[in-house]
């Protein structure tokens, strides 16, 4: 079975400042990897996914995550957080070829510092 | 595209009364979900189904009902609202399980 950590529930920052929301998973199969985001009082949004080829993801708003199979992580990166940046931000693992069903970590808190 | 559309967006219910959420997709996805979310533990999945007629439990089905009838609407039954179903749900769809998930505005449900 897949699992997914989040090692951080709040993170805060400046703005402007640089960002990273770390994300760990557990597998023995290969997987794919997922960045949500949840602006407030909203439902959740893709912000990247990983499936294969290149370890380094773009995703919207600027948003980037690094896909390390020997460390099993997928940490979530941006140069520089705009207010607009406060979401909770969650993790998610599923297996590769044919799933039902992809596994979410509990998620982190970005709250933007002005 | 309205994508995917829950009604209603609050309900406050008393324990032991029923009620159904409504959740519609218009995107032909094959895939919907139900999950519930609570402050700090995430999203967990209560029932999905893979298409029309078929349903299957997620990680906590109890307490919960589900039936897909067609494509486009994957609706959840509340029998006996219990406190602990206080939580805010969401109803969610994709093309194919282990990919992209689309999800619905959410509905903030209390039981009291």
């Amino acid at each position: 079975a897949q699992s997914v950590t989040q090692l951080d529930s709040q993170v805060p920052v400046f703005e402007e400042a640089p960002v990273e929301l770390r994300c760990n998973y557990s597998s023995s199969v290969s997987v794919y990897l997922f960045w949500y985001v949840q602006y407030p009082n909203q439902g959740l949004q893709l912000l990247l996914k990983y499936l294969s080829g290149s370890t380094l993801v773009k995703g919207i708003n600027g948003f980037e995550a690094e896909f390390n199979k020997s460390q099993t992580s997928f940490h979530l990166r941006k140069p520089s957080v705009h207010i607009s940046d406060t979401a909770e931000y969650f993790c998610a693992v599923s297996r590769t070829g044919r799933d039902d069903k992809i596994i979410f970590g509990k998620g982190t808190r970005l709250h933007i510092l002005p | 595209n309205a994508g995917v559309t829950q009604t209603p967006k609050f309900r406050i219910l008393k324990i032991g009364q029923s009620m159904t959420l409504q959740c519609t997709q218009d995107m032909n996805h094959n895939y919907m979900y139900w999950y519930r979310q609570d402050p700090g533990m995430g999203l967990k999945l209560i029932y999905y189904s893979v298409g029309a007629g078929i349903t299957d439990k997620g990680e906590v089905p109890n307490g919960y009902n589900v039936s897909r009838s067609t494509t486009e609407d994957f609706p959840l039954r509340l029998e006996l609202a219990a406190p602990s179903q206080t939580s805010v749900y969401f109803c969610a769809s994709s093309k194919q399980g282990a990919y992209e998930q689309y999800f619905g505005p959410g509905t903030r449900l209390t039981v009291t």
